[in-house]
């Protein structure tokens, strides 16, 4: 079983829609990380949590440490949001050694 | 200020060969750390360097291998090639406080 597993592996919604990635996690962990990957590779980080709630713009995410589960809800989705989510965990204190889980391909259409 | 820099961008190699790539991480950040990415493996980390010396490893052989030079910029090699090292491989810097990932594009490695 992965240290990290992360629901749907895919998903697609219609522009607008309210959308809502889930991760689990079965190791101790300092903090969780949401990332976000495009075709073409390069990996934006959105979120690190190490408890609670975060908001940017249109993306929350939340964490619940006793249940070691990790939300990522998407607000009036885009066609940009399109992209790869990757939840990752670290447990060295720093962002420096990061577990991935497999990620969740979106597709937000017109 | 300028990103987390990988070259080169794409690289294709013979089975049997050696490769090195490079990454330059963001101004003052003195950690870099190394991550491979393959369809059927995901993220994995390779391991990762600070002031010079390696702090972490992940479970790859030893025919990976880096080294931190004191500008921060980092190498990663691997010697011998093999089909199965094809893959993108991606650093990150971390600034000290360590809270937050800084990507580069990645190296795409195509081994033929």
């Amino acid at each position: 079983k992965n240290e990290v597993e992360q629901s749907p592996q895919n998903l697609t919604a219609q522009e607008g829609e309210f959308i809502t990635i889930n991760c689990s996690y079965s190791v101790g962990i300092s903090a969780l990380h949401w990332l976000q990957q495009h075709p073409g590779g390069g990996i934006v980080s959105l979120f690190m949590l190490s408890s609670g709630k975060k908001k940017h713009g249109r993306l929350i995410a939340t964490i619940n440490i006793q249940e070691k589960h990790s939300s990522l809800h998407i607000t009036a989705s885009h066609p940009r949001d399109s992209a790869v989510y990757i939840c990752a965990v670290s447990n060295t204190g720093t962002a420096s050694k990061l577990t991935f889980g497999t990620g969740t391909r979106l597709q937000v259409t017109l | 200020k300028a990103g987390v820099t990988q070259t080169p961008r794409y690289l294709i190699k013979t089975r049997g060969q050696q490769v090195t790539l490079s990454c330059s991480p963001i101004s003052g950040h003195r950690s870099v750390s190394w991550y491979q990415q393959t369809p059927g493996q995901g993220l994995q980390f390779l391991f990762e360097y600070f002031s010079e010396t390696q702090r972490n490893k992940g479970n790859f052989p030893g025919r990976f291998s880096g080294r931190q030079f004191s500008n921060s910029r980092s190498e990663m090699n691997v010697s011998t090639l093999e089909l199965g090292d094809s893959a993108l491989y991606l650093c990150a810097s971390v600034p000290g406080g360590g809270t937050e990932a800084f990507f580069g594009q990645g190296t795409r490695l195509t081994v033929v």
